[in-house]
């Protein structure tokens, strides 16, 4: 089955404690992101990759990290996690750029206290 | 910049009503794609539909159906005699060609539909 997987599907953490939400997808896709949403502001794009080893910034990067060492694989990293990071982080997928429709994950739900 | 703006925050219809949902972008470009995606209650986000800035026929899949306006940078979303499973948040979002691998979503408009 076609699927983009996210884990862990829930997690509580401290402040400043690092963390890696994993992405993979069995597709074979170009392109992936990571999302995060919160109340009022819909998704708001935090880290793209247009093929291995090529990521960008999206429009909320600061306190993130990502790397695309293969394709499947997308992991979103948080560094030293703060409250305002709590939210709802989806990663998606396409086949490539711009006119693709992109599938999501079934989101992280990342509470930092 | 860009932008999307979904300013419907909430929309209550009864069941069988139409509802239509409107999203206004802004953007530069001349090349450019619109989605719409749906977010039912449990959380997952599926995509309805894509266009791309050269094709502003209208599309209709059963119930739904898209408008989009160039000349009003709108792309609006309706959905025909509604039903409770169309209860949703919905999504618009704009794709640029010359930032490719951007994304810009809208806040997203929360569909309530009652028997």
């Amino acid at each position: 089955e076609a699927q983009v997987t996210q884990n862990p599907r829930y997690l509580i953490t401290v402040t400043g404690k690092k963390l890696t939400v994993t992405c993979s997808q069995n597709m074979n896709h170009e392109y992936m992101s990571w999302y995060r949403q919160d109340p009022g502001l819909g998704l708001r794009q935090i880290y793209y990759s247009m093929n291995v080893e090529v990521t960008d910034k999206g429009d909320v990067p600061e306190g993130y990290k990502v790397s695309r060492k293969e394709k499947r694989n997308f992991p979103l990293i948080l560094e030293s996690p703060s409250p305002n990071q709590t939210s709802l982080y989806f990663c998606a997928s396409s086949l490539s750029l711009a006119g693709y429709e992109q599938y999501f994950g079934p989101g992280t739900r990342l509470t930092v206290t | 910049a860009q932008k999307v703006t979904q300013a419907q925050t909430e929309i209550s219809v009864v069941e069988k009503e139409d509802v239509t949902l409107d999203c206004v972008y802004e953007t530069r470009d001349t090349t450019y794609y619109l989605f719409w995606y749906k977010q039912p209650p449990s959380g997952e986000l599926v995509f309805l539909i894509r266009r791309n800035s050269f094709d502003e026929q209208n599309e209709i899949s059963g119930r739904y159906s898209w408008n989009f306006q160039k000349s009003t940078s709108s792309f609006n979303f309706t959905i025909t005699a509604s039903q409770v499973v169309d209860s949703a948040v919905y999504f618009c979002a704009l794709s640029l060609t010359d930032s490719w691998g951007k994304f810009q979503f809208g806040a997203g408009t929360q569909v309530v539909v009652t028997p």
